[in-house]
């Protein structure tokens, strides 16, 4: 059973306008959660994390909101950019085994 | 320059023969994964290791091998490949001392078995 989802496989999103990628979780025990960005051909890289002791985190056009009691998590990209066009993958971290778990991924297009 | 490294990038096999991927890290990270990316399934963990000489499942590890001798190197081994084990393969590290760290990747491997 699939502990991160990502519910939404693809999203298409125009050109300046926000991008809204959401990510659930079921496992009580995470709380530290990570954005990560993918291109074809490319390893995924890092975008963004929240700590389970905040709700939000924003790093320039990139805001992380954390809900822990829905035990859901958002990325907002804002304004959005054809170059943000790639597959975004949701991810937790548990305080105890401290392993990266991933969700399957959202496919975002945002075009021009 | 910190990163983690796979080898090879691509490789194409036969059903049965042995092969080994391999994964090197630079930044003395205690933690380190293998993962495969398959379309619709995202990413999908293999194996882990929490340090050397300590190594869990995870969500698919039928048909695989790890092993952690040294901190630095986390080799992915196919016994016995068979074509559904075709995919993406990711390798990633990270510290496992500093709760807010982010896991690093490696560029990938493209592996087929026909």
């Amino acid at each position: 059973d699939q502990q991160v989802k990502q519910n939404s496989p693809s999203l298409s999103v125009q050109e300046g306008r926000i991008s809204i990628l959401n990510c659930d979780y079921t496992n009580s025990m995470f709380d530290y959660f990570l954005w990560y960005k993918k291109y074809p051909a490319e390893g995924p890289t890092f975008l963004i994390s929240i700590s389970s002791i905040k709700d939000k985190n924003e790093d320039g056009r990139f805001t992380v909101f954390l809900n822990k009691s829905a035990k859901h998590l958002s990325l907002h990209i804002v304004p959005s950019q054809p170059g943000d066009s790639a597959v975004y993958f949701c991810a937790a971290r548990d305080n105890y085994g401290q392993n990266f778990v991933f969700g399957p991924g959202t496919r975002l297009s945002v075009l021009p | 320059e910190a990163q983690v490294t796979q080898n090879p990038r691509y490789l194409i096999t036969v059903t049965g023969k042995k092969l080994t991927v391999t994964c090197s890290q630079n930044m003395n990270h205690e933690y380190m994964s293998w993962y495969r990316q398959d379309p619709g399934l995202g990413l999908r963990q293999i194996y882990y290791s929490m340090n050397v000489e300590v190594t869990d499942k995870g969500d698919v590890p039928e048909g695989y091998k790890v092993s952690r001798k040294e901190k630095r190197n986390f080799p992915l081994i196919l016994e016995s490949p068979s074509p559904n084990q075709t995919s993406l393969y990711f390798c990633a590290s990270s510290f496992t001392g500093l709760m807010n760290t982010e896991a690093f990747f490696g560029q990938g491997t493209r592996l087929t078995v026909v």
